[in-house]
């Protein structure tokens, strides 16, 4: 039970190249998360999905696309990277028998545009 | 909107000695409240939470208290490690929703 994965684990991208982040989780949860890290600013959520075919934006969606494959897989696409999208990206997904708001987190993919 | 407001960082400290982080927040309604811990390195993991007011979480010996009089939930620790050097981040959530809002970070070294 590995529960949320991601690759890559890094990633250097040249300005407009295009690439995806793939995220899995295998605790058949619902709901899984796209986050962004930076420095003196948190985590700002990206997209999120509330279950399996649906997407919704979140605090910052400018620049990126998401897929919800199916229940387990939820990828997250730059088109066109910019500098601007140099970050660490986390996926996340809520445990059900925790309650509202308990979430697991993968170990994250470092992601610099030059 | 809802918010978190967290001390900044870095907090340094030598082992033995008394941890306290701050947290503060904002919010319509009556939220779950969280303390996120981030090692080197990896992903963020839950150190503790309190769902209403007055609970107390724990975990590791941390300890929170949701203090709605205040909107504080303040992070304590008697006696730190060097292994506890990592970020903490404070969140809370909506009750009609599993998103979470988060404070930006408090970044924590401890020295043998």
């Amino acid at each position: 039970n590995a529960g949320v994965t991601q690759t890559p684990k890094f990633q250097v991208l040249k300005t407009g190249q295009s690439m995806t982040l793939q995220c899995a989780q295998d605790m058949n949860h619902n709901s899984m998360y796209w986050y962004r890290q930076d420095p003196g600013m948190g985590l700002r959520l990206i997209y999120y999905s509330a279950s399996e075919g649906t997407t919704d934006k979140g605090e910052v969606p400018n620049g990126y696309n998401v897929s919800r494959l199916n229940k387990r897989e939820f990828s997250l696409r730059l088109e066109s990277a910019a500098p601007s999208q140099t970050s660490v990206y986390f996926c996340a997904s809520p445990s059900l028998a925790g309650g509202l708001g308990e979430q697991f987190f993968g170990p994250g993919t470092r992601l610099t545009v030059l | 909107g809802d918010s978190v407001t967290q001390m900044e960082g870095p907090v340094t400290l030598s082992e033995e000695a008394f941890l306290t982080i701050n947290c503060t927040y904002t919010a319509t309604g009556y939220p779950s409240l969280f303390w996120y811990v981030q090692y080197p390195g990896e992903g963020l993991q839950l150190l503790l939470k309190a769902t209403k007011a007055d609970d107390k979480g724990s975990n590791k010996g941390f300890e929170a208290t949701y203090r709605k009089e205040t909107t504080s939930f303040h992070l304590e620790k008697g006696s730190v490690q060097v292994s506890d050097s990592a970020v903490y981040f404070c969140a809370l959530s909506d009750h009609n929703t599993d998103k979470l809002i988060f404070g930006t970070g408090t970044r924590l070294q401890v020295f043998p």
